[in-house]
Order: C-alpha cells, then sequence, then structure tokens
C-alpha cells in the first residue's frame, strides 16, 4: 500500500489551462504539505494543512489554491497556468510519533509541463 | 527563521571512496534535521534523521551523519562510495514541534565514477 499517493504522475497542458493535483495519505498523519521542485532541484514549501486548517502559506502566487477535504487528503489547485509552473510538486505528511521524533513521508511527485 | 546550507553543490568520488556531504543549519534551538536522497526522476527518500538522541545517527545504505552542536553541522558520510549512490542528496531542518514544514538545501549531486 502506497503511503502517500499522488496523481497524476505526469501532466502536460497548455498555458491558461485550470489543472489540479491531488493527493492522499493513509498514515494517519494530521499534516499534510506540498513542496515545489523547481528545474534547479530546489525544493520549496508552498503549504500546509493541519486537520484542514491552512498553516503554512508560502509567497506563491494565488492562482494557487489548495484544499483538504479531510485530514487524509490535500489537493492543490492552480488557474491560469503559466510556463513557470512547470516543475515537480511533490506532497508529504507529517506525524510527531511517540518518540518525540518526526516522520515526514513524501508521494512520488508529479511533474507539471506546461506548454 | 532556520536553514540549511550545503556546501558544495557537485561532488564527485570514484568508486570505493570516502562520501562526505556537508551540511551546516541555522537555528536559535537545536532542531531536527534529515538527510534525504532523489534518484533521477524519482520522489525523495530518507536516508537518515536526528531527534536529539545520539549525535551519530546511522541511516540506509551504509550512511551515518554526526550532529555536532558547536559546529552546527550535520555532514553526512559512506565508508565506501558504489556506483548506485550517485544520486541528489539534501539535507533538511524542522522545527521541534509538530506540524511544522521541512526547509531543504540547495542539495548536492552526488557522482561516483569507476
Amino acid at each position: 500500500d502506497t503511503a502517500v499517493s499522488q496523481t497524476p504522475k505526469y501532466l502536460v497542458t497548455q498555458m491558461g489551462n485550470d489543472k489540479s493535483i491531488k493527493c492522499e495519505q493513509n498514515l494517519g498523519h494530521d499534516t499534510m504539505y506540498w513542496y515545489k521542485q523547481d528545474s534547479k532541484k530546489f525544493l520549496k514549501i508552498m503549504f500546509s494543512y493541519n486537520n484542514k486548517e491552512l498553516i503554512i502559506n508560502e509567497t506563491v502566487p494565488n492562482r494557487f489554491s489548495p484544499k483538504s477535504p479531510d485530514k487524509a487528503h490535500l489537493n492543490l489547485h492552480i488557474n491560469s497556468l503559466e510556463l513557470g509552473d512547470s516543475a515537480v510538486y511533490f506532497c508529504a505528511s507529517s506525524q510527531d510519533d511517540r518518540e518525540g521524533s518526526y516522520g515526514y513521508t513524501f508521494g512520488s511527485g508529479t511533474r507539471l509541463t506546461v506548454v | 527563521a532556520q536553514s540549511v546550507t550545503q556546501l558544495g553543490s557537485h561532488v564527485s568520488v570514484s568508486e570505493g571512496a570516502l562520501v562526505l556531504l556537508r551540511c551546516n543549519y541555522s537555528s536559535s534551538v537545536p532542531p531536527y534535521l534529515f538527510w534525504y536522497v532523489q534518484y533521477p526522476n524519482q520522489g525523495l527518500q530518507l536516508l537518515l534523521k536526528y531527534t536529539s538522541a545520539a549525535t551519530l545517527v546511522k541511516g540506509i545504505n551504509g550512511f551515518e551523519a554526526e550532529f555536532k552542536k558547536s559546529e552546527t553541522s550535520f555532514h553526512l558520510t559512506k565508508p565506501s562510495a558504489h556506483m548506485s549512490d550517485a544520486a541528489e542528496y539534501f539535507c533538511a531542518v524542522s522545527e521541534r514541534q509538530a506540524g511544522t514544514a521541512l526547509i531543504f538545501g540547495k542539495g548536492t549531486t552526488l557522482s561516483v565514477s569507476s
């Protein structure tokens, strides 16, 4: 069973379109995240949700809107796609485990290409 | 704000040689520290993490890292490199609080030659 699953794995779309990426985790974690990895491999946090509540909202264009229908799902909707949105988007989840440490689990990523 | 700096965007070693990837963190309090590996066109895999237990942390695939508070460092090492170790390596930091995001360094590309 996949712990953090993202769909689709690849997404090619034209400029100006609206698209969504879905993420689901079956780990029972309370917090979920979206990261963007650019062409230089740099990973940057975009959003985080804790129990469906927005916790982190970094400087991201408002064309990006996260939605969390329940604590196991965090979707990312992108309006009016631009060439610069091309990147790999990673979903992740975390939980403070009993040993007092954190487990962050990442999905396999969605490669978005805007043409 | 917390941050990590990975010294050296590219590291090249010969097969069998020591691997040393450097990471320094900036934090007002001791954070949690992580090393992740990313193979080409794949996701992120956790190598090891420091969460205030032993300062020498052993991870998967023969990697280990030592937390040195005095040097604010968490360097990753492996005694003998394998060709299969060629990948992108990321150091990351988080606060000691549930629900805080991982902050990543810019990554180090490890190349291994035969």
